[in-house]
């Protein structure tokens, strides 16, 4: 089983509106959790990194929270331009050296309309 | 600095034929990834080099291997291919030097398709 859930599997949403994305997870130890927007046909790229301590981190229109002890994480992109439209995944570590120790949800993907 | 490049970016194959893709790191990083990424799926993770060493590897059969060389660089194979290989290989870098958080930084991708 998945150890890592993200919802919805996808929306869409209207330029210039707000948008949530919801990752829960039940990977422990915990080390950190991360968000990445991946471009059709383009490799992910890193949006925030929190750690076990951090609740809260933005990237410009990018906000993400954690709730270590729901095990809950969520994305929230405001005030949504075209160039949002992208798939959001949300990884989650356990305290390890090595990236293989990762875990992948499958994504939420938007897609944001004029 | 550049960023993470990969060679071929399309790649069309027949069932049973051998496949190498190469990815080239940001300078300087030492930990490069690589992994499999396919609508059903999403990212799975494939194998990990540091130093030239595998340090770790997924749950994927023994077609699938990998190596990487002195300057970093790092190529995978696939073996005997077969359709359900047809996916989006992506490798990824990292500068990861102690445990403290650190950016993975993925390349563009090589589409293969195994007809």
């Amino acid at each position: 089983k998945n150890q890592v859930e993200q919802s919805p599997q996808s929306l869409i949403i209207l330029e210039g509106k707000n948008c949530t994305l919801q990752c829960n997870y039940t990977v422990s130890p915990f080390s950190n959790l991360r968000w990445y927007k991946q471009d059709t046909g383009r490799g992910p790229v890193s949006l925030t990194i929190m750690t076990f301590s951090e609740n809260t981190k933005s990237n410009g229109r990018y906000t993400a929270t954690l709730d270590a002890d729901t095990k809950q994480s969520s994305l929230h992109i405001t005030a949504s331009q075209l160039s949002d439209s992208a798939s959001y995944i949300c990884v989650v570590s356990s305290p390890t050296d090595s990236w293989g120790k990762f875990q992948f949800g499958a994504g939420t993907q938007v897609v944001v309309t004029p | 600095k550049a960023g993470v490049t990969q060679t071929p970016r399309y790649l069309i194959k027949t069932r049973g034929q051998q496949v190498t893709l190469s990815c080239s790191p940001i300078s300087g990083h030492r930990s490069v990834s690589w992994y499999q990424q396919t609508p059903g799926q999403g990212l799975q993770f494939l194998f990990e080099y540091f130093s030239e060493t595998q340090r770790n590897k997924g749950n994927f059969p023994g077609r699938f291997s990998g190596r990487q060389f002195s300057n970093s660089r790092s190529e995978m194979n696939v073996s005997t291919l077969e359709l359900g290989d047809s996916a989006l290989y992506l490798c990824a870098s990292s500068g990861r030097k102690d445990r403290r958080p650190d950016t993975q930084y993925f390349g563009p991708g090589t589409r293969l398709t195994v007809l």
